[in-house]
């Protein structure tokens, strides 16, 4: 059964950078079938894709354009993670963030618990 | 403004059928496949269907899905007031390369 345990801080200032991380149990970021993807759910903007990374003999990423100039998703293989880094934030990116592993064609299995973050001062 | 355009809401009496629509383009519910999620305030959103019409093991055939040219629909009978929730439809949009969530449908079980 694949768990994925998200962390991070629930707060951060405006124009500071968002940062969260994906424990993945149960499969890994290096894997060859899934992909490793952050959304997001706000009252204003339903679920919103974000980006993904995924590996097939080299490393793959793409971003949603909304957030394409500031977004990186990182994977670490040496504690089978994935992270999720926002820059410049502003209270729009006020939210519920989720991790979730995808498989082919595109779809999501397996999610995270979610965590809140609050863009304020 | 979403990609993939969904009704706002939709309602139905108790052990009766609903559909949710979710309508799109060439470049993405044409060309690509569609899945879907019910989504329960504060817990994670559930897969309810994969690959336009296939169901994870757990997801009881009350739940269903089709998929016609650029448009795909939900079908969930013998409602249930579990059923109350937000509908979410995705695909992958090939022209923007990424991912595309419809902006939900939430129903109402009178």
């Amino acid at each position: 059964q694949v768990q994925l345990q998200q962390s991070g801080p629930g707060l951060v200032q405006p124009s500071q950078t968002l940062s969260l991380t994906c424990d993945i149990s149960g499969d890994s970021v290096s894997s060859n079938s899934a992909t490793w993807n952050w959304i997001r759910q706000s009252p204003s903007r339903g679920l919103e894709w974000l980006g993904r990374t995924y590996y097939r003999s080299k490393w793959y990423y793409d971003y949603a354009l909304s957030v394409k100039s500031r977004m990186t998703v990182n994977p670490d293989t040496s504690k089978n993670q994935f992270s999720l880094q926002l820059n410049s934030v502003t209270p729009e990116d006020t939210a519920l963030y989720y991790c979730a592993r995808g498989l082919v064609p595109f779809y999501f299995d397996f999610w995270g618990q979610g965590t809140l973050v609050t863009v304020s001062s | 403004q979403s990609v993939l355009t969904q009704p706002p809401s939709v309602s139905a009496a108790p052990g009766q059928k609903v559909t949710i629509s979710c309508s799109g383009s060439s470049s993405n519910i044409g060309g690509n496949s569609v899945s879907w999620y019910q989504h329960l305030p504060g817990t994670a959103p559930r897969l309810l269907i994969y690959d336009n019409n296939n169901r994870p093991s757990g997801i009881p055939d009350r739940f269903s899905g089709s998929k016609s040219g650029t448009s795909a629909t939900l079908g969930i009978t013998g409602l249930q007031t579990g059923d109350e929730a937000d509908y979410y439809c995705v695909a992958w949009d090939s022209s923007l390369s990424a991912g595309v969530f419809g902006g939900g449908t939430k129903l109402t079980v009178l």
